[in-house]
């Protein structure tokens, strides 16, 4: 089964720090998206590319996180810096060209503890 | 812009009894239309899609939704629930024209008791 890779699992953190996740999207799948979810808000859109190339990021706050495709294997998601607000479980997702048929395929998510 | 409104936020059911999630979505053009399960600790799984023809559209797990165009709807319902059904449901929307993003509800909770 093809799927979405993420990592850490896992990751807690000292406030202030900076905090890296990564996401390896399934191989001929051509846009990525970042989610954050919290009991609070729910599934939130982050930010989303499409070819590599960022479409919108309008959800994230822009003064300490920022999203990034070096490359079509790799999706990142950076903290910097952290603060407790940020807890929360972040997923990636990935949909292949015909993404409106198929749909999107979520990774195992990464849970993120600020503390 | 796309909106989902998934109405019920917590359901409670026992075994055996049947199911219907509702969703609602508001879009002025053709859609694309999906449910996704996320069981408890894990992430969101497609459950099911409709993108075209039969209204009528059966998932995995005996899930099956309902496209009613007239109603801007497209609930999800099961015969019979099981215990192990018990998770976080999400129904998204797509539009159909250009490149879209699809946009999630905020999710239904469904207990299901032994």
């Amino acid at each position: 089964d093809a799927r979405v890779t993420q990592t850490p699992r896992h990751k807690v953190t000292e406030m202030g720090q900076e905090v890296t996740m990564r996401c390896q999207p399934i191989l001929g799948h051509n846009t990525v998206f970042w989610y954050r979810q919290t009991m609070m808000q729910g599934l939130e859109l982050l930010a989303y590319f499409r070819n590599r190339a960022p479409l919108d990021d309008s959800g994230m706050p822009k003064d300490r996180f920022s999203a990034e495709m070096p490359d079509a294997t790799l999706a990142t998601l950076k903290i910097q810096p952290s603060e407790p607000r940020d807890s929360a479980v972040y997923f990636c997702a990935s949909g292949p060209p015909g993404q409106k048929i198929y749909g999107y395929t979520f990774g195992s998510g990464t849970r993120l503890t600020v503390v | 812009a796309q909106s989902v409104s998934q109405h019920n936020h917590h359901v409670i059911l026992s075994e055996a009894a049947s199911l219907e999630l509702g969703c609602n979505y508001s879009y002025g053009g053709t859609v694309n239309l999906f449910w996704y399960v996320q069981y408890p600790g894990q992430h969101l799984q497609l459950l099911l899609k409709y993108f075209s023809g039969d209204p009528l559209v059966k998932g995995i797990k005996g899930f099956e939704a309902e496209f009613i165009k007239s109603k801007f709807s497209f609930n999800l319902r099961k015969p019979s629930v099981q215990w192990s059904d018990t998770a976080e449901y999400f129904c998204a929307v797509m539009g159909n024209t250009g490149f879209q993003k699809q946009v999630f509800g905020t999710g239904t909770r469904l207990l299901v008791s032994p």
